[in-house]
């Protein structure tokens, strides 16, 4: 079972942009990755499946401040015009050989 | 619109057994493979054991193999988790999910459940 690595914790001021990032190991780097968010108290929300090219496939009804991106064995998660409920956990999937989570991002809205 | 409903959480003592449901409604349950996913209190998102659309194929993690069964009946559109000799630290709130891809176990999970929880006390 391998690892998906995220930074524990991101903050952002109000209205601003942060981009949120989760690595693949080097083996896996041609992999899609989901990411879902997790509102304080809630049930995670998938937000968007990035693939390996940087394309995403948004979840129904996710603005269009979320986006993704893919460079390399990373994949992106992009929140432009910040907003205080963005605040919560954020977590990147993948799947292929077994279903495994990144740890999560904190993310603080300042 | 698609609707998980988890139920069946609750408090049970260390040993004992338990069984979750989670209802689905709002898209053709019969032809999704279904996961478990659970989160113990303050910690992240741990992968619990997977069904396929027609249950003939099963999937657990390392955790819980050899406790967990899960299993489901496309009839009523349900999926369930049954869980024997619990230990403290299946502790969590659980999650039923369905993935975006149809006759598959593995893809992106694109909804979720709002979880029940279930605490095991020693």
């Amino acid at each position: 079972q391998f690892v998906l690595t995220q930074s524990p914790s991101a903050s952002a001021s109000l209205g601003a942009s942060v981009k949120l990032t989760c690595t693949l190991p080097s083996g896996r780097r041609s992999y899609a990755i989901a990411w879902h968010q997790q509102q304080p108290k809630k049930g995670p929300r998938y937000l968007m499946k990035v693939n390996n090219d940087g394309t995403y496939i948004k979840g129904n009804g996710i603005p269009e401040r979320f986006s993704g991106s893919s460079s390399g064995s990373e994949r992106y998660l992009t929140i432009s015009s910040l907003q205080s409920d963005d605040e919560g956990d954020y977590y990147c999937q993948t799947w292929g050989t077994g279903i495994v989570f990144g740890g999560g991002t904190r993310l603080a809205v300042l | 619109q698609v609707h998980l409903m988890e139920s069946g959480g609750g408090v049970v003592q260390t040993g004992r057994s338990l069984r979750l449901s989670c209802a689905a409604s709002g898209f053709n349950f019969g032809i999704y493979g279904m996961h478990w996913v659970r989160q113990a209190p303050g910690k992240g998102l741990e992968w619990v054991a997977v069904i396929s659309y027609d249950g003939s194929d099963k999937t657990y993690g390392d955790s819980v193999k050899g406790r967990f069964t899960v299993s489901r009946d496309n009839s009523k559109n349900t999926l369930y988790l049954q869980m024997n000799s619990l230990r403290p630290e299946d502790t969590a709130v659980y999650f039923c999910t369905k993935m975006r891809a149809t006759y598959s176990t593995e893809d992106a999970f694109e909804n979720w459940g709002q979880g029940t929880m279930v605490t095991v006390s020693s």
